[in-house]
């Protein structure tokens, strides 16, 4: 089945920088990839997605970057602030597999003032 | 409107005792999914219903697992004989369709097996 990978496990920033989290899938038949992000004691929300016929894509300071032949995408987020903390999922989806996500274990990210 | 609700929110119960979960999906979604999150993992996956089609078990991890759903409506989740093991929170999630909607997350029961 599929094997989706997630690193680091845990970043910390400062105020205005960026953040990359990256991920790895195994599974070359998975054609949708989504971002949730978790805060503390909250349910996971989604804050963006990409499908395997694009490369990218953009939503004001978040963007995911799809890389097929290498089978890993990224999630970036630009002029951090305190708000973006929380951890961060990202997921996978194999064709034919339903709407079954496979998550990967998570990055803790904090934004320090 | 109303999203994704579930009950209750917390539950604690002894070790060998059953217990049931409930999740109201959102209006119209075809699709409903159960997943397990253990303190400080990911999202792991249990079982998935889509409408009158027969459920995906794969990631019920034992024979103490089941679910149920009742046409597009409601779903429970069945534990039975629990261990301390179960002990996580457990999120019910439903899209609007089975193979590209956007899944939308309830708020989780919190099961704490004593």
């Amino acid at each position: 089945g599929e094997n989706v990978e997630q690193h680091p496990s845990t970043l910390s920033v400062q105020e205005g920088d960026s953040a990359v989290i990256k991920c790895t899938y195994s599974d070359s038949a998975s054609n949708y990839f989504p971002w949730y992000k978790q805060e503390l004691g909250k349910r996971p929300q989604l804050i963006i997605d990409i499908r395997s016929n694009v490369g990218e894509k953009k939503d004001q300071r978040i963007a995911v970057t799809l890389n097929k032949t290498a089978k890993h995408f990224s999630l970036h987020i630009t002029e951090t602030q305190p708000e973006d903390s929380a951890v961060y999922f990202c997921a996978a989806r194999v064709t034919g597999g339903g709407n079954k996500l496979t998550f990967g274990t998570g990055t803790q990210l904090k934004v320090e003032l | 409107g109303a999203g994704v609700s579930q009950s209750p929110s917390n539950k604690v119960t002894e070790k060998g005792k059953d217990v049931e979960l409930r999740c109201d999906p959102i209006s119209g979604h075809t699709a409903l999914y159960w997943y397990r999150q253990r303190l400080g993992q990911g999202l792991e996956f249990l079982i998935y219903f889509q409408g009158n089609s027969a459920p995906d078990k794969s990631g019920l991890p034992s024979d103490r697992f089941s679910a149920e759903r009742t046409g597009e409506s409601v779903s429970t989740l069945t534990i039975q004989r629990t261990q301390q093991e179960d002990s996580a929170v457990y999120l019910c999630a439903s899209s609007l369709y089975g193979s590209a909607g956007e899944q939308y997350f309830g708020p989780g029961t919190r099961l704490t097996v004593t």
